[in-house]
């Protein structure tokens, strides 16, 4: 079974700076998948990065980028140069390579402020 | 393209009544898979399909059901509502598996 955890409920940041929302993550499986999903008040899940567990290379989208670091089972999530669009609940995911569900954690809320 | 529809956006049942849900995953996609958000319980998988048929399923009573018909069309089933029932279930669909999921906006359902 996988276990996602997230141990900030709610982060804030100033505008234009950098915030690091927290995951740690347990599986017994070798390959998987982790991700960061974003849903702002519209309540639709969006994909915001992804990362093979197989790649040493940390995943990078834009102003987003994660620290995988696999032995330690950790998965954060930055966010350089913060935009109020940016606002909305951050959740951490992993999945089985070869399976087909998503494993949520329970959620980080970003506020941005101006 | 089209993205993840789900209707109706919201709705409002009564207890003991049932209630089917619709989702229409993105064009060329056949995995749809359902998952139920609560401010209690998080986000939690109800179940998957694939080619009409179900592959994965989570930790739900049998008063939740669903189907997928041959155009990769789902619909999920809650049958005799409890109040608990009460949350936000999204809908979301892959190419294959869990590699790339994307979702739709949801179906707020509140039980009265």
């Amino acid at each position: 079974a996988q276990t996602v955890t997230q141990s900030q409920p709610e982060m804030s940041v100033q505008e234009a700076e950098t915030v690091t929302l927290s995951c740690t993550y347990d599986t017994s499986e070798s390959d998987y998948y982790l991700f960061w999903y974003k849903q702002p008040p519209s309540r639709q899940m969006i994909l915001v990065i992804r990362q093979e567990a197989y790649k040493q290379q940390n995943a990078t989208e834009n102003r987003f980028s994660v620290n995988f670091q696999k032995a330690a089972k950790s998965f954060s999530l930055k966010i350089s140069d913060s935009q109020l669009g940016d606002a909305a609940m951050y959740f951490c995911a992993s999945a089985v390579s070869s399976g087909s569900r998503l494993t949520f954690g329970e959620g980080t809320q970003l506020t941005v402020n101006p | 393209k089209a993205g993840v529809t789900q209707t109706p956006r919201y709705l409002i049942k009564t207890r003991g009544q049932q209630v089917t849900l619709s989702c229409s995953p993105i064009s060329g996609h056949r995995s749809v898979s359902w998952y139920q958000q609560t401010p209690g319980q998080g986000l939690q998988f109800l179940f998957e399909y694939f080619s009409e048929t179900q592959r994965n399923k989570g930790n739900f009573p049998g008063r939740f059901s669903g189907r997928q018909f041959s155009n990769s069309r789902s619909e999920m089933n809650v049958s005799t509502l409890e109040l608990g029932d009460s949350a936000l279930y999204l809908c979301a669909s892959s190419l294959k598996g869990s590699y790339g999921y994307t979702f739709g906006s949801g179906t707020r359902l509140t039980v009265v």
